[in-house]
Parts: structure tokens; sequence; C-alpha cells
């Protein structure tokens, strides 16, 4: 069985260029999450969706940063215009909701330098 | 707001040492508790899931406590290994009206020494 899938694996732009992310859920999880790691602020929730519905957004951490879901089998994360200080690694994780456990599956992450 | 702290943030063992990771968090108010492993530039692999009922879960020679009303969780490693080496994190899932999201401790670096 697939996990969950991200790509690109690793992506280097420059500031003021549009990078988007991209996650492919596992087959039958209807809620995706996107979260940020970085060493100062360790593992950030961005916005997570239940059946491709946005629930909370409030870790957005401002307009620069969209997120969509446009079917159960896909997410991206757009950053517009990237800034240097946006270099982190970026997972995508999935579960079944409801569920009993609520249990997260993540993917391998996203790193992302911005220079 | 729920606050999930891990001590100590890094710990060296030589290898065959029994390892004990602590985690706290400030709302008892939880649904379950995670802990994960991360390797250097990998992503978070699950090891167990403690429901807010249990007191423990056991895989291997992995062994979780929790004690909700005191905050705290600790996970057991035994006979260390250098594979052990990684990242430890825990997790708790905290929400409310049937959803919830999981709120992560900084983690512990552990290292195991041959």
């Amino acid at each position: 069985d697939a996990g969950v899938i991200q790509s690109p694996r690793h992506e280097v732009t420059e500031m003021g260029q549009e990078v988007t992310l991209r996650c492919k859920p596992i087959s039958g999880h209807n809620s995706l999450f996107w979260y940020r790691q970085t060493m100062m602020r360790g593992l950030e929730l961005l916005i997570y969706f239940n059946n491709n519905v946005p629930i909370d957004d409030s870790g957005m951490p401002e307009d620069r940063f969209s997120a969509k879901m446009p079917n159960a089998s896909f997410s991206t994360l757009k950053i517009q215009p990237s800034e240097p200080r946006d270099s982190a690694v970026y997972f995508c994780a999935s579960r079944p909701y409801p569920s009993l456990t609520y249990e997260q599956y993540f993917g391998p992450g996203t790193r992302l330098t911005v220079t | 707001k729920q606050e999930v702290t891990q001590i100590p943030a890094a710990l060296s063992v030589p290898e065959g040492e029994n390892l004990v990771l602590n985690c706290s968090f400030t709302d008892s108010a939880i649904y379950n508790l995670q802990w994960f492993r991360q390797d250097p530039g990998k992503g978070l692999t699950s090891l167990l899931l403690i429901q807010s009922s249990q007191r423990e879960q056991t895989s291997g020679r992995l062994n979780a406590s929790l004690d909700k009303s005191s905050g705290r969780s600790t996970l057991y490693i035994a006979a260390s290994q250098p594979g052990d080496s990684a990242t430890y994190l825990c997790a708790v899932n905290v929400g409310f009206s049937n959803d919830y999201k999981l709120s992560f401790g900084a983690g512990t670096t552990v290292t195991v020494r041959a």
C-alpha cells in the first residue's frame, strides 16, 4: 500500500518565486494536514482539510501561503512570493475521518530552500 | 493552548542501556497521545498510540505509559541499539466536536553509542 506521497522531495528557489508543493493522501483517507518543520519552531500545523473542506487555517503564516484540495486524492500548498524565512521541511499527513483513533500518517516531506 | 514539552532535548547512551524519554502536556483533556520516530532528513514514523483511557502500550522493545491526570507520558526503549538513534517526538491529539488535531513536542534526539 502506498503511503502519503509528496513532491517534489527537494526544492531550491530564489526569493520572490512561486513555489508549489504537492501531496497525495493515502487512498481512502479523507482528512489531510500540512505541517512545517524548522529548527527554531519545531513542527507546526499550517492547515487541515476534512472531506476536501479547509477546517482550520489558523497556522498559515500570512497571505503569501495558500492551500487547496480540489479532490480527495490531491492537495497543493503554494507560497507566492517565497522568502528565505520560508525555508523549512513541509510535511503532509492524512488520516481517516472520523475514526476510532484519529491517527495521522505522514509523508516523507519536501525540503524547501529559498535563497 | 496545549503545550507539549519533552525532556531531555538530547540523550546519549551506550548500546544496551535502557532509554527513558519524557513528555508532558499542560491540558489533560486529550483524546490520545502518539509517539513518533524521525530519522535525519526523513518523515515521521508512528511508533505507539495510547488512547486516553489506556495506561500503557507495548510494541517489541518499546513501552509507552500515559498518566493523563498528571499530564505525562514516558517512552521506554529496552536494550538500546545503535539503530535506535533518531529523534523521538511526542504529540497529543486534542480538539472538540468530534474532531482532533496533533500538538507536538520539540523532540528528544537520541544517540546510542556502539
